[in-house]
């Protein structure tokens, strides 16, 4: 079984801080995903990453996938209230039935105006 | 644009009690999937559905069945419900690798289920 550890599980901080969540796996993926998902709804992908080292930005936010294609980082630079959610990273692996998520645990991130 | 529809959005059984959950997306993709959500764990494989009549269990498919009644349709049941069954249930959509997507997956708005 492929583990995704995502750290830390919750945040709280003030707008205006920055912040990174982490997710690390001993196990190699195709590519990762990040979701974000709001109460009552399911999650919505930001962003994929594919190639090792890889960077990617989404206005404030900074995805980097890891060398070796086996952890990441999301970097929410001046955090904004509307920034508050669970974040989900996802491990992507393909076999003959399709693509297969392994999800982390989730960052549930709060915050403050 | 509807996406991914579930039903029913909650639901409260007793242990014991069997239920169906439904899901129907309207993407035309091949794969289907149905997660569970509990605090703190993400979000777990239960089935998935790589295309039409076929099925496969994924890290925890014990308690449940599976129907792929059509491309459109997914469904997830209950047989005997247990109290270690409440979550928030998931079903999700995705196209084929072969498309050359990334592996984006669809999520419907969730079925809370507690059992008593």
């Amino acid at each position: 079984t492929q583990l995704l550890e995502q750290s830390p599980q919750f945040l709280s901080i003030q707008e205006g801080e920055n912040l990174t969540v982490y997710c690390n796996s001993s196990s190699v993926f195709s590519s990762l995903q990040w979701y974000r998902q709001e109460p009552g709804e399911g999650p919505v992908l930001l962003v994929t990453v594919v190639t090792g080292g890889e960077v990617k930005k989404l206005k404030r936010l900074t995805f980097q996938f890891g060398d070796a294609r086996k952890d990441s980082s999301l970097h929410i630079t001046a955090a904004q209230p509307g920034d508050t959610g669970l974040y989900l990273c996802a491990g992507v692996t393909w076999n003959n039935a399709g693509n297969m998520l392994t999800f982390g645990g989730g960052t549930r991130l709060m915050v403050k105006p | 644009n509807a996406g991914v529809t579930q039903t029913p959005k909650f639901q409260v059984l007793k242990t014991g009690q069997s239920m169906t959950l439904q899901c129907a997306q309207d993407m035309n993709h091949n794969s289907m999937y149905w997660y569970r959500q509990d605090p703190g764990m993400g979000l777990r494989l239960i089935y998935y559905s790589a295309s039409e009549g076929t099925t496969d269990k994924g890290e925890v498919p014990n308690g449940y069945n599976v129907s792929r009644l059509n491309k459109r349709e997914f469904s997830l049941r209950l047989e005997s419900a247990a109290p270690s069954q409440t979550s928030v249930y998931f079903c999700a959509s995705s196209e084929t690798v072969a498309s050359g997507n990334t592996g984006e997956l669809f999520f419907g708005e969730g079925s809370r289920l507690t059992v008593l």
